[in-house]
């Protein structure tokens, strides 16, 4: 079974800043992970999948890189309403789908 | 424009059953899996069973095999979840999500509350 370990947990910063989210494989997933941001009584809306690739109407501001087991979500310039739960998401043979237990960027 | 509007949620007893659906429009449904994703109050997302497009493979969570069903009906373009013996730790809003290149989920709906209390 893959685990997905998501660090930090709380990423405290201000608008403008530069945020870094990380997530971990207990094993490599090659380029199969996906990213997703998570509001208060709203949908998830996934941002990035198979690493590094925006989904459809997801802001240039927002990157992802890695590969094997260890990826990253990069925010350059915080806006107003990305203050947010950040999923990581991963499907293997079992569980079929795995998400991370997410990293919560609030207003510093 | 693809919309997912899930339905069904409310109150139900320990023990109790419920079914939920979700209902598709905007895009061929039956030529995806759809699958249901719950996020429990104050917890993170969790997967809870998917289907494919033509039904013929299911596959569910540990924590709700056993006890809950999901189902399709793409001449009416309805996603269903059919959840019996329910437990507190139920108690979520559950979502159903398309997948994209069977692999990630690319659009989800608004969801519906589940709870489960006496």
């Amino acid at each position: 079974e893959i685990v997905l370990t998501q660090s930090p947990a709380t990423l405290s910063l201000s608008p403008g800043e530069r945020a870094t989210l990380s997530c971990r494989a207990s094993q490599s997933v090659s380029s199969y992970l996906a990213w997703y941001q998570k509001k208060p009584g709203q949908a998830p809306r996934l941002l990035i999948y198979d690493a590094s690739n925006r989904a459809t109407g997801i802001p240039a501001r927002y990157s992802g890189s890695g590969s094997g087991t260890d990826f990253t979500l990069t925010i350059s310039s915080l806006e107003p309403e990305d203050f947010a739960v950040y999923y990581c998401q991963h499907r293997s043979n079992w569980p079929l789908f795995t998400f991370g237990p997410g990293t919560k960027v609030d207003i510093k | 424009e693809v919309q997912l509007v899930e339905s069904g949620g409310g109150l139900v007893k320990p023990g109790g059953s419920l079914r939920l659906s979700c209902a598709a429009s905007g895009f061929t449904f039956s030529t995806y899996s759809m699958n249901w994703v719950r996020q429990a109050p104050g917890k993170g997302l969790e997967w809870v069973s998917c289907i494919t497009g033509d039904s013929k493979h299911m596959d569910y969570a540990d924590s709700v095999k056993g006890r809950f069903t999901v189902s399709r009906d793409n001449a009416r373009n309805s996603l269903l979840l059919q959840m019996n013996t329910l437990r507190a730790e139920d108690t979520a809003v559950y979502y159903c999500a398309r997948e994209i290149s069977g692999r990630y989920f690319e659009h989800w709906g608004q969801g519906t509350l589940v709870t489960v209390s006496s």
